[in-house]
Order: structure tokens, then C-alpha cells, then sequence
């Protein structure tokens, strides 16, 4: 089964609110990452939190980590008609053999305008 | 260059076609990795380089034959593919865990 679940799984905003979309995992992790997806095209790399940090912010982004509950949020601020798209949380696991992410499922946001 | 490319964007073969699809980045990273992505579905894991070695193989059907001919070209060779494996295909690269994604070729398979 997929490492990371997501919820919501669809939010719909107006422009200028915030956005919230959290993720869960299960295992242990050294890094979680989040991407942004715009309408099936490639993956934008939006964050990275290793598995001792605890917040990092990004500009509007803030995420932040908890690995007592493995779980991770992604706050996105004064959201933008151009914020619309699919945002995916990935878990990372490094080794020998390379970094291998496990996305969770998505969460879709839509920002009216 | 801070970008991972792939070509083509998008291909249209048939199920007894030979095809390749490719990846170039040039940013140093030493572990690049292949994605499969259906719709409305997060990508899934195919392929894993590791300093131009195959390092992992998540049990993906013979009919794709992954390549790394040098640290900054990925090579993907589809045969004799069925309808189902019709997806966006990426893209990536790494260095220290975080993974650049490229913009994907779309493969339609009829």
C-alpha cells in the first residue's frame, strides 16, 4: 500500500485564503518532500523536510514535520488562482541503492478567483 | 541547467512497436529514476540508477528495458507494450534525496 495518505483529498478556496493539506505516513523516513502537479504534467519540486526538522517555510509555503505521529502538513498562504493543481507528499528513503519516494495519493486544491 | 528534459512529450505505437523514450539532465546528480503516473493516480516507482548501475527493479514487466548509457542520459525501451501501460512516463533525478522530476512523456498505446 502507498507509504503517504493525503487528506483532503479535494479542497476548493477562494483567492487570498490559506490552504491546508496534510499527510500521513507509515514507516520511518529520512525526508519528506512535496511536489506540486499541474494538470498530468511534469512534478514540481516545492520543499524538502529532513526527518529532524521540525518547520521550514518557502516563500507562502510552510510545512511542517512531526515524526512522533508521522505526519506532515503543507500550509499554503494567501493562495493564488494560479496555486491550483494537484499537491502530493512523497516519503524518502535513502540507501545504498538510491533515494526511493512513496507519494501519497494527492490532494487536488482548486483557488477560485 | 537545473532542469531534467525528456523526450518525446508525447507518442502515440502500436502494441508490436519498438520505441525509446529519453532523459537528460546535467546537474551532476548521480541516481536517476523512472516513474509511471496514470491519471488521477500519484507515480509509482519503475526503475532506480545508482552511479549508472541498476540498483532497483520494482518488478516491472520485461516489455521495459531501462538504460544509462552515461551519468546524464536515461534511456527507456518499450516492446511489444499493452493498451494498459498507456501513462505519463517520468522522469527523474537526484542528489542528496531530493528528486527533480522532468515534464513527463505522455505514451498512448494502441
Amino acid at each position: 500500500s502507498q507509504q503517504g495518505e493525503e487528506d483532503p483529498q479535494a479542497l476548493s478556496i477562494q483567492e487570498g485564503e490559506n490552504a491546508t493539506m496534510n499527510c500521513s505516513y507509515k514507516t520511518s523516513i529520512n525526508n519528506l518532500q512535496w511536489y506540486r502537479q499541474n494538470s498530468g504534467r511534469g512534478l514540481v519540486h516545492l520543499i524538502l523536510i529532513r526527518s529532524n526538522e521540525r518547520e521550514k517555510h518557502s516563500g507562502r509555503l510552510r510545512v511542517t514535520l512531526d515524526t512522533s505521529k508521522k505526519s506532515s502538513s503543507l500550509l499554503i498562504t494567501a493562495s493564488r488562482a494560479a496555486d491550483t493543481a494537484s499537491y502530493f507528499c512523497a516519503t524518502a528513503r535513502i540507501g545504498t541503492s538510491g533515494s526511493r519516494l512513496t507519494f501519497g495519493e494527492g490532494t487536488q486544491l482548486t483557488v477560485n478567483p | 541547467d537545473t532542469e531534467v528534459t525528456q523526450t518525446p512529450k508525447h507518442l502515440v505505437m502500436g502494441m508490436t512497436n519498438k520505441k525509446s523514450l529519453k532523459c537528460e539532465q546535467h546537474m551532476g546528480h548521480r541516481a536517476m529514476y523512472w516513474y509511471k503516473q496514470k491519471a488521477k493516480k500519484p507515480p509509482e516507482l519503475m526503475f532506480v540508477y545508482s552511479y549508472e548501475k541498476l540498483s532497483i527493479n520494482e518488478s516491472v514487466p520485461s516489455r521495459f528495458s531501462p538504460e544509462c548509457p552515461n551519468s546524464s542520459l536515461l534511456n527507456l525501451h518499450l516492446h511489444a507494450l499493452q493498451p494498459e501501460d498507456s501513462a505519463l512516463y517520468l522522469c527523474a533525478s537526484s542528489l542528496d534525496g531530493e528528486q527533480f522530476f522532468g515534464p513527463g512523456t505522455r505514451l498512448t498505446v494502441l
